[in-house]
């Protein structure tokens, strides 16, 4: 079955870059037509895409956050990862990664809460 | 960037009561609108997708249409395990956005 999980540090310090890491399995990131996207939700708010990383390497990411986000992925590992630059508190939100395909997002990681802070 | 902006922002109704949500894009989206459900401390889950199409073991009491820049979630008769909060989402292009939610809350 088709499972994903978010991995990375709970806390960071403004200014500080994050890195996520997304581990799936039950697809391959290799077969035409899959996408791994990356969402995040604020502490109470609504859900905010982030970037996407295509089986053939294209890319796309928030146009509000484009100059601070890197996404890659390593078809060998089953991982996409997520970069994240300049951290701020108003970063603080749970990072979700999730399968895009026939351009829905059919699964979910549980989530992972990021708290930026000194 | 779509605009996606959903109404009601919060809705209270009872176990049986009829529910309807609406999604609007800021331009047309032919019928690529997907609708999540999120229960608290939960990731979202898939309900609809493409206007109108049902997900896989999601009750039929969950319904979708519209096209173009206007669209409906409905919710034909309101279970307790339907108080949740509720995304639509476009993915006619990228890069993909999400309405602000529907809270539904128990009246």
């Amino acid at each position: 079955q088709v499972t994903l999980r978010e991995s990375g540090p709970a806390l960071v310090k403004p200014t500080q870059t994050l890195t996520l890491t997304c581990t799936f399995s039950g697809f391959s990131l290799s077969t035409s037509g899959m996408c791994v996207s990356w969402i995040r939700q604020p502490p109470g708010k609504a859900l905010e895409w982030l970037a996407r990383i295509d089986w053939d390497d294209d890319k796309y990411y928030s146009t509000s956050l484009k100059t601070r986000l890197t996404i890659s992925k390593d078809t060998s590992k089953n991982q996409v990862v997520l970069t994240m630059t300049n951290m701020d508190p108003v970063d603080t939100a749970t990072y979700y990664c999730a399968r895009e395909t026939v351009t829905i997002n059919d699964y979910w990681g549980q989530g992972t809460l990021v708290t930026v802070s000194s | 960037d779509i605009q996606m902006t959903q109404s009601p922002s919060s809705l209270s109704a009872s176990v049986g009561d009829r529910v309807t949500i609406t999604c609007r894009a800021s331009q047309s989206i032919s019928s690529y609108l997907n609708w999540y459900q999120q229960k608290a401390g939960k990731a979202p889950k898939l309900l609809i997708y493409v206007a109108s199409s049902l997900q896989s073991g999601v009750p039929s009491r969950f319904s979708g249409s519209g096209s173009g820049t206007d669209f409906t979630l409905t919710i034909s008769s309101l279970q307790p395990e339907d108080f949740a909060t509720y995304y639509c989402q476009q993915s006619y292009s990228t890069p993909r956005t999400f309405g602000g939610g529907t809270k539904v809350e128990i009246k």
